[in-house]
């Protein structure tokens, strides 16, 4: 099974419209993160925002907000007020423990294109 | 250092040739990723390190593909025989624990 499931490659949205991409994950640790970074078309990661499994409100970063729902394993980004720069790519991921280590496993990512 | 760093920046290689892509990780960080990204593409894991170990190299595409590790520290990852559908920009993180921090990649072209 995969760990992070993005399963929109591809998504529009209009310009100042909010837009959710959507990420489920599996893991049978009770303790993780969830982490949302961006790549744009320069091609460097940035990262964008973290919720850690025991957190009780949704995280929250200016425009970006991840929606965490950890009975139905899912953590969408959701980006209020969509600007032309937030085009790019979008990958979740999740950190949890493996072999006794802490381990990250990525998405395969969501390319957004905001359109004027 | 302060981040990640990859080396070459860019490589433009001959069919068939070996290349060896470097991956300085932020001092201190057990865990090490390499990831693949043709353009306009997701990410592929290919090996994951703890310390100098390899728990996970489920994601090497061949046995042209090998990874080490020193020190807990640099890793090499080496690309025998180049094929031309070896192009792609070639990820590096590293973790300790918490989030992936990102090299800038190493863009190898195979001509």
């Amino acid at each position: 099974a995969q760990k992070i499931t993005q399963t929109q490659p591809g998504m529009f949205v209009q310009e100042k419209e909010a837009v959710t991409l959507d990420c489920t994950y599996d893991t049978s640790d009770q303790s993780y993160g969830l982490f949302w970074y961006k790549q744009p078309s320069s091609g460097e990661m940035i990262f964008l925002i973290y919720q850690g499994s025991y957190d009780e409100q949704n995280a929250t970063e200016g425009r970006y907000s991840l929606n965490f729902q950890k009975a139905r394993k899912s953590a969408n980004l959701v980006i209020s007020a969509s600007q032309l720069g937030d085009s790019a790519m979008y990958f979740c991921a999740m950190r949890e423990l493996s072999g006794g280590y802490q381990k990250v496993t990525f998405g395969t990512g969501t390319k957004l294109q905001v359109i004027p | 250092g302060a981040g990640v760093s990859q080396s070459p920046s860019n490589k433009v290689t001959e069919k068939g040739k070996d290349v060896e892509l470097r991956c300085d990780p932020i001092s201190g960080h057990t865990a090490l990723y390499w990831y693949r990204q043709s353009l306009g593409q997701g990410l592929e894991f290919l090996i994951y390190f703890q310390g100098n170990s390899a728990p996970d190299k489920s994601g090497l595409p061949s046995d042209r593909f090998s990874a080490e590790r020193t020190g807990g520290s640099v890793s090499t990852l080496t690309i025998q025989r180049t094929q031309q559908e070896d192009s792609a920009v070639y990820l590096c993180a590293s973790s300790f624990p918490g989030r992936a921090f990102f090299g800038q990649g190493t863009r190898l072209t195979v001509v």
